[in-house]
């Protein structure tokens, strides 16, 4: 069975730095890609980002180049999303997904980052 | 970017009957393998997204086939041939296709 698991709730204040992580189980991890995806309160999905763990390959999306680094750990089969800075603006749910058929059919639990003084 | 555009944003329907959502990509999502990575995911109050069609018409594992997915280049269906309670939620439309990846705004789906 697929499965993604992600790490736990973050409460941070601003200009703190963050790393999320995403560990994924029940396939080849280094055969997919993984992306994440942010959600803020109240509001649609947003794609951040993508990361292949065979080769470390990363695209951003424009809004989210240089907010944010995609790595992952292939020796542990986990991905991270990480903030040098965080805002208060980064206060969100974000997701890591994996996809199937060409589309995201694996997704984790997400993890809530709130950034707040 | 391909930016995705959904219609409607709000779809009020009674149970029992079917209800509808478009989508239209700024530019044609087929692939240069030939494949056309046009999906559709639904969200439910405090869920992650759950994919529900990938390739514009493939029901996804476990899906019920009351969902449905049409479409081609740059304009896509989502059908839902009998509205139940459990299908409330927020629908999105996503292309993967090219780099960035981008959703659509999502179309929330209520009942009467």
């Amino acid at each position: 069975e697929v499965q993604l698991v992600q790490s736990g709730a973050e409460v941070k204040k601003p200009g703190e730095s963050l790393k999320i992580s995403c560990k994924g189980s029940g396939y080849s991890f280094t055969s997919y890609w993984i992306g994440w995806v942010r959600q803020m309160p109240g509001k649609g999905l947003e794609w951040m980002g993508i990361i292949y763990p065979g080769d470390s390959d990363t695209r951003y999306s424009p809004s989210f180049q240089g907010q944010v680094t995609i790595s992952a750990d292939k020796s542990i089969s986990t991905a991270y999303l990480q903030w040098s800075s965080l805002k208060a603006s980064d206060t969100a749910m974000y997701y890591c997904a994996t996809p199937d058929g060409g589309s995201y059919g694996y997704w984790g639990q997400g993890t809530l980052v709130t950034v707040s003084s | 970017d391909i930016v995705m555009t959904q219609t409607p944003l709000s779809s009020p329907v009674t149970l029992g009957q079917p209800a509808s959502i478009s989508c239209r990509s700024s530019q044609s999502l087929v692939h240069s393998d030939g494949n056309t990575y046009l999906s559709w995911l639904q969200q439910r109050p405090g869920q992650p997204p759950r994919l529900l069609i990938y390739k514009i018409s493939n029901r996804f594992s476990g899906v019920p086939d009351r969902f449905s997915g049409s479409g081609a280049g740059t304009d896509f269906t989502l059908k839902i041939s009998r509205v139940e309670a459990e299908d409330v939620g927020v629908y999105y439309c996503m292309q993967a296709t090219q780099f960035p990846q981008a959703f659509g705004q999502g179309t929330k789906l209520e009942i009467k």
